[in-house]
């Protein structure tokens, strides 16, 4: 069964700076990845996905994720953070049945 | 594309009434719909799938007779919280799907539920 991890529940960066949030998973045949963001009160937005093609996959908001086969991870990665982009960002695997989402990983920037 | 709208996106009601909740997906036919609920600070946690036509399927440890969910149609999908008390307050959140594999979800805005 397809599954995956994030292995962070909080990650702190100050406004500026590069951020990444951790992404693996686990599947059957080919992956098909998604990055989503929640802000407070409100349901999730799609930032990104990947379905095959380049493992450099660019999204909403300046944000990118890099697809590792190797290492079974699909990272969030944007170079400068900015405070507005603090929210709740779940990773997320589908296959034909279903999409199964991380636990969720808190992003806070700070000024 | 794919826009996906609930309503209400908060409501307030008294124990023991029933609150129904909306999802329709506007530009495309949605085959499956699915509904969640967020604890703060907490994640997704899938209450059930629906199906257009066929009964819902829902997840281990949801009951089904408290949360109704119908989808009468490739559009709409409807939750109701039946006799509602105040642990039933939450984060509702649903999402659609046409159901190709690569297309991901597409979610709802969210309706939170106080139970007063």
């Amino acid at each position: 069964a397809q599954s995956v991890a994030q292995p962070e529940d909080q990650v702190n960066v100050a406004e500026g700076n590069p951020l990444t949030v951790k992404c693996t998973y686990s599947v059957s045949g080919n992956p098909y990845l998604f990055w989503y963001v929640q802000y407070p009160n409100r349901g999730l937005q799609f930032l990104l996905k990947y379905i095959t093609g380049d493992n450099l996959v660019k999204g909403s908001y300046g944000f990118e994720a890099e697809f590792n086969k190797s290492q079974t991870s699909f990272h969030l990665k944007k170079p400068s953070a900015l405070v507005s982009d603090s929210a709740l960002y779940f990773c997320a695997v589908r296959d034909d049945n279903d999409m199964r989402f991380g636990a969720g990983t808190r992003l806070t920037v700070k000024p | 594309g794919a826009v996906v709208s609930q309503h209400p996106s908060r409501v307030i009601c008294k124990s023991g009434t029933s609150v129904k909740i909306e999802c329709r997906s506007l530009d495309f036919q949605a085959t499956t719909m699915f509904w969640y609920r967020q604890f703060p600070k907490q994640s997704l946690m899938l209450m059930a799938t629906s199906n257009e036509g066929s009964k819902a399927t829902y997840e281990q440890g949801v009951e089904k007779d408290k949360f109704l969910i119908n989808h009468a149609s490739l559009t709409l999908s409807t939750l109701t919280v039946t006799s509602a008390h105040p642990e039933d307050s939450s984060f509702y959140i649903c999402s659609a799907t046409p159901g190709w594999k690569n297309y991901g979800y597409t979610f709802g805005s969210g309706t939170r539920l106080t139970v007063v």
